[in-house]
């Protein structure tokens, strides 16, 4: 599966817009790009996930590049409630199961 | 519709014993998934299994580490002669089907060795 990059933290303010970059360089054809986060001491949960075409559902939008090298995780208005660990996920269809986390960006939503 | 199930929430075992981790899927799903989680360390993929089978077990200990999810009841994933090494959060997940619109996680089982 390809590798992602993402920043290791940022801050957000809340109310406003969360941007979360992602950077799968490597990503081939039959790869989906997932989003998950963890709330301290919970389990994953999903957020949203894309091939091609962006993306929106009620918790945040995916938009993927043209080139799917990369793609920004979008929560339209923060709150705190959304501080977690966000985690961007490359699957491909022959091992669905096995999702491989990396260490995510931590996010702080603050007031 | 309840989620995925873990229990116990927290479990202590002393060094040697045996440990049983129960995960009752969401209903309707049939593919269980479990995940390893080391202190200060990031999600690491156990093993994959649907009713009576295991599809993947790649990421399992090649010891002293096992998995099943029988026909009735939840998966269990159990670990004999634990070690301090083996404490943890433990996650189990379930689909419906391979992929699709991603994994339900269960809240885990925090598994402490004294």
């Amino acid at each position: 599966d390809a590798k992602t990059t993402q920043p290791t933290s940022m801050d957000c303010a809340e109310g406003r817009a969360a941007n979360l970059p992602c950077n799968h360089s490597t990503i081939s054809g039959n790869e989906y790009v997932y989003w998950y986060r963890q709330i301290h001491s919970q389990g994953p949960q999903y957020i949203i996930h894309g091939l091609k075409n962006n993306e929106t559902n009620e918790m945040a939008s995916l938009i993927i590049t043209e080139d799917r090298k990369s793609s920004t995780l979008i929560l339209p208005h923060a709150t705190l409630r959304d501080t977690a660990v966000y985690y961007c996920i490359v699957v491909t269809t022959d091992s669905w199961g096995k999702l491989q986390f990396g260490a995510g960006t931590q996010v702080v939503v603050t007031p | 519709n309840a989620g995925v199930m873990q229990n116990p929430r927290h479990l202590v075992r002393r060094r040697g014993q045996e440990a049983r981790l129960r995960c009752s899927p969401m209903k309707g799903h049939s593919h269980v998934y479990w995940y390893r989680q080391l202190p200060e360390e990031g999600l690491k993929f156990m093993v994959y299994l649907q009713k009576e089978n295991i599809i993947d077990e790649s990421g399992m200990p090649k010891e002293r580490f096992s998995a099943e999810f029988p026909k009735e009841g939840p998966s269990i994933l159990r670990i004999q002669q634990v070690v301090r090494g083996d404490s943890a959060a433990y996650f189990c997940a379930s689909s419906p089907e391979q992929g699709g619109y991603g994994y339900t996680f269960g809240s885990g089982t925090r598994l402490t060795v004294v």
